[in-house]
């Protein structure tokens, strides 16, 4: 089985900090990249696609390195309501059954 | 905008017994799909259907059976449910079975099979 890789935190950080964390997969032929934010005891809920190039949405910033096959996110002036699990998610097979989700990234935002 | 409904939110089961998770969407999505999330381990695919009509394996689909009624319905069923089978289990759709688009969830059924 593809493998998806996380560090499963928690990453404690104090509001307005700026955290970051990785995620590494093992395909190397793997096509798709997203973040998904679930909120406890909730569903998950798409954050963001991770393109080539890498890519930003308000405070979060996704990036994707190919070479070393892993992606990040960085959030920058972080909100308490930024406490979540980010989920990486990566799609190595072509078809949406080739998604591979990640066990997550447990983030607590301090005031 | 109800997006991916599925019922019931919790159920519990004596071994043995049999249930049918039940799932809509109501966004004309072509695909759709069932997880189960177990503490500790990432999203498990179940089972999913690509288009109307269509049905296939996921990763983990010893144990369950599903139905594509039609294009908004897409159900999950338990013959004979045993405890290795508690776990908080999703529904999702997508416009398109390519994996290159969003999922959309429903709320999760948590199941306790005891």
């Amino acid at each position: 089985r593809k493998e998806v890789e996380q560090d499963p935190g928690p990453f404690n950080v104090p509001e307005g900090a700026t955290v970051a964390f990785n995620c590494t997969y093992s395909n190397s032929a793997s096509q798709s990249f997203f973040w998904y934010r679930q909120d406890c005891r909730k569903e998950p809920k798409l954050l963001m696609s991770v393109y080539s190039s890498g890519n930003e949405d308000g405070r979060f910033t996704a990036q994707l390195n190919r070479a070393s096959q892993y992606i990040s996110l960085l959030i920058r002036d972080s909100k308490l309501s930024d406490s979540a699990t980010y989920l990486c998610v990566v799609n190595g097979e072509g078809g949406a059954d080739g998604l591979t989700f990640g066990k997550g990234t447990h983030l607590i935002i301090q005031p | 905008n109800a997006g991916v409904t599925q019922t019931p939110k919790f159920q519990v089961l004596k071994t043995g017994q049999s249930m049918t998770l039940q799932c809509a969407q109501d966004m004309n999505h072509n695909s759709m799909y069932w997880y189960r999330q177990d503490p500790g381990m990432g999203l498990r695919l179940i089972y999913y259907s690509a288009s109307e009509g269509t049905t296939d394996k996921g990763e983990v689909p010893n144990g369950y059976n599903v139905s594509r009624l039609n294009k908004r319905e897409f159900s999950l069923r338990l013959e004979s449910a045993a405890p290795s089978q508690t776990s908080v289990y999703f529904c999702a759709s997508s416009e398109s079975p390519t994996g290159r688009e969003k999922l959309f969830f429903g709320s999760g059924t948590q199941l306790s099979v005891l």
